[in-house]
């Protein structure tokens, strides 16, 4: 069956530490992992990767996807309390998207 | 725990036609549940909130009789994309929260999403 899981699923750091969050994924008719930070109702869209060992950066955040191992990494460097969510791992196939169960970050001033 | 169940996965219609999607929470009881569309470059678009027995909030800008959303039971929500045309043609997918939680503190729970093409 296919699925997607994500870990740790909390974490607490304080400011200024850098963080890793791990998303790794059995999904059939693979097409793209998705990373979001969820705020509020909605989640925002960080990043999208399709093609292992680029990364994807963007300011203190990057990610990377490993197709032969099945997983991803979303880095945040420098942490502030700003980044402080859920961050929600998504595989996109070719007729369905399934979310992991997410990873709650706590950034402590 | 926390399965969401989005039926269909796809769907295709002729334009003018209705169709509708069902959002279940399988384990839990989802006293709110969230109805998005995705667009191009994967964002993921709020449409409206749905709570048990109270009508949808929708997000500004969507049009309340084309997407008719229904949350009848604590593990029901149903949208309905009515008179549907070529450009609602879209993902759409749904998403939950259970008793004591929001969307301050616990993750979302979501569906599988719904892959509509209108033609």
């Amino acid at each position: 069956e296919d699925k997607v899981v994500q870990s740790p699923l909390s974490l607490v750091v304080h400011e200024g530490d850098t963080v890793t969050l791990n998303c790794s994924y059995e999904v059939t008719n693979f097409r793209s992992l998705l990373w979001y930070k969820q705020e509020k109702k909605a989640p925002t869209f960080l990043f999208m990767l399709t093609s292992s060992g680029i990364e994807k950066k963007s300011g203190r955040l990057s990610s990377i996807l490993d197709k032969k191992e099945l997983f991803s990494i979303l880095n945040i460097t420098a942490t502030q309390t700003g980044d402080s969510a859920v961050y929600l791992c998504a595989v996109e196939a070719w007729y369905d998207m399934r979310f992991g169960a997410g990873t709650r970050l706590t950034v402590k001033p | 725990g926390a399965v969401v169940s989005q039926h269909p996965s796809r769907v295709i219609c002729k334009s003018g036609t209705s169709v509708k999607i069902e959002c279940r929470s399988l384990d839990f009881q989802a006293t709110t549940m969230f109805w998005y569309r995705q667009f191009p470059k994967k964002s993921l678009m709020l449409m409206a909130t749905s709570n048990e027995g109270s009508k949808a909030t929708y997000e500004q800008g969507v049009e309340k009789d084309k997407f008719l959303i229904n949350h009848a039971s604590l593990t029901l929500s149903t949208l309905t994309v009515t008179s549907a045309h070529p450009e609602d043609s879209s993902f759409y997918i749904c998403s939950a929260l259970g008793q004591g939680e929001t969307s301050d503190n616990s993750p979302l729970h979501f569906g599988n999403g719904t892959r509509l093409t209108v033609t």
